[in-house]
């Protein structure tokens, strides 16, 4: 089975700061997938970005990068230049590739940025 | 852009009641998932669908069953509304998990009196 532990209820930075969110994951799978969405308060789940385990390669969308360390299972997520729009419940996922893969999500942190 | 539309925002149900709660999507996605998100216990999975008729078991399936008899909905059925059912309920498609994220509907603030 795998799990999703993201071990930080809660955070807050400043607007323009830099903030960087933990996740780590545990599997037996070999190919999968990582994601962090994002949870406004208006309540809609949105993708901020994802990361395929083959690829070495950190992935980065606009002001947001991922640390993706295979080995310890490591997977967090760094928000440049934080904005006040960024304030939501972040939630870190994992799924394996395969028929009938599923979504298994962490317990989420809650970030709010301070003007 | 794929729209998932869950057909309440907020629902109050009595204990011992049915409860029917329903998700459409219009992307022609074969995989629809239900799950249920706790104050810090994240989202867990209750049910999914892989294909018309077809479903599998989350992790928290006890006291909720699914129907799926099109492709484009995806029910999560409370067979007797118990009070440790209140909860926020989200419903999500998609192609394939991990391949392609996955949409979200707003979600349905289910309070059981």
């Amino acid at each position: 089975a795998q799990t999703v532990t993201q071990s930080q209820p809660e955070m807050s930075v400043q607007e323009a700061e830099t903030v960087t969110l933990s996740c780590t994951y545990d599997t037996s799978e070999s190919n999968y997938y990582l994601f962090w969405y994002k949870q406004p308060p208006s309540r809609q789940m949105i993708l901020v970005i994802r990361q395929e385990a083959y690829k070495q390669q950190n992935a980065t969308e606009n002001r947001f990068s991922v640390n993706f360390q295979k080995a310890a299972k490591s997977f967090s997520l760094k928000i440049s230049d934080s904005q006040l729009g960024d304030t939501a419940m972040y939630f870190c996922a994992f799924t394996y590739t395969g028929a009938n893969s599923k979504l298994t999500f962490g317990k989420g942190i809650t970030l709010s940025v301070r003007p | 852009d794929v729209k998932v539309t869950q057909s309440s925002r907020y629902l109050v149900k009595r204990t011992g009641e049915k409860v029917f709660l329903e998700c459409v999507q219009d992307m022609d996605h074969e995989n629809m998932f239900w799950y249920r998100q706790d104050p810090g216990l994240g989202l867990r999975l209750i049910y999914f669908s892989y294909d018309v008729k077809m479903k599998e078991k989350g992790d928290i399936p006890e006291g909720y069953s699914v129907s799926r008899e099109k492709k484009e909905r995806f029910s999560l059925i409370l067979e007797s509304a118990s009070t440790n059912q209140t909860s926020m309920y989200l419903c999500a498609s998609g192609i394939i998990p991990g391949q392609s994220p996955l949409h979200f509907g707003n979600g349905t603030r289910l309070t059981v009196t």
